[in-house]
């Protein structure tokens, strides 16, 4: 009954390599995010897709490249991985926005990225 | 631009001690307020959220008031539990805009 998934959960690498991690939601959401969260617990978003649509894309290093098959998925591609990279990514959800204000955001487990 | 100052932990506290934790907000508009929290080695998850001017928010003893005066949105509860070890984040989200924003997170460790 897994809300939002991410895969994988740890992910060690070596400086320069290419990966990706995965994110999936079962929540009928149109909305999803990516977060970067630093060795001091700071939580940032990088990205987030509306319908497929690249929405929010805040300073980030064109290194990262996410990707929206579909509502459900979103996925993140970094290229050429540098240590400063390694930290926790969430991956989070939520519907659109709610006439009352603001959103409400379901969060993936996270995906622990070391690069060594 | 949007912002969010959380007090800074890390707090140690005894079981059934009160917990305050203090948070306080820089927005544009009129925001939505919550907290989250994050147990060890896991992801976030809603704690309690609050939309509007005087609400109270309230989940598994905790209590938020968000104060438009003040700009602010405390958390409390009256006697914590080991289990609500954790770190606590306060957020907020503007209306109209689809991120969150963050403040840096108060990690709690409570003691039997």
């Amino acid at each position: 009954d897994t809300a939002v998934s991410q895969t994988p959960k740890y992910l060690v690498t070596q400086m320069g390599n290419d990966k990706s991690i995965k994110c999936e939601q079962n929540l009928g959401h149109d909305t999803m995010y990516w977060y970067k969260q630093d060795s001091k617990k700071f939580l940032k978003i990088m990205f987030s897709y509306n319908n497929k649509e690249l929405i929010i894309n805040e300073t980030v290093p064109n290194r990262f490249s996410p990707k929206s098959p579909d509502k459900a998925h979103l996925n993140l591609h970094i290229n050429s991985l540098e240590l400063g990279d390694s930290a926790v990514y969430f991956c989070a959800s939520s519907q659109g926005i709610r006439a009352s204000g603001g959103t409400e955001q379901f969060f993936g487990p996270g995906t622990r990225l070391t690069v060594l | 631009g949007d912002s969010v100052t959380q007090m800074e932990g890390p707090v140690t506290l005894s079981e059934e001690a009160f917990l305050t934790i203090n948070c306080t907000y820089t927005a544009t508009g009129y925001p939505s307020l919550f907290w989250y929290v994050q147990y060890p080695g896991e992801g976030l998850q809603l704690l309690l959220k609050a939309t509007k001017a005087d609400d109270k928010g309230s989940n598994k003893g905790f209590e938020a008031t968000y104060r438009k005066e003040t700009t602010s949105f405390h958390l409390e509860k009256g006697s914590v539990q080991v289990s609500d070890s954790a770190v606590y984040f306060c957020a907020l989200s503007d209306r109209g805009d689809y991120k969150l924003s963050f403040g840096a997170g108060t990690t709690v460790t409570v003691r039997a």
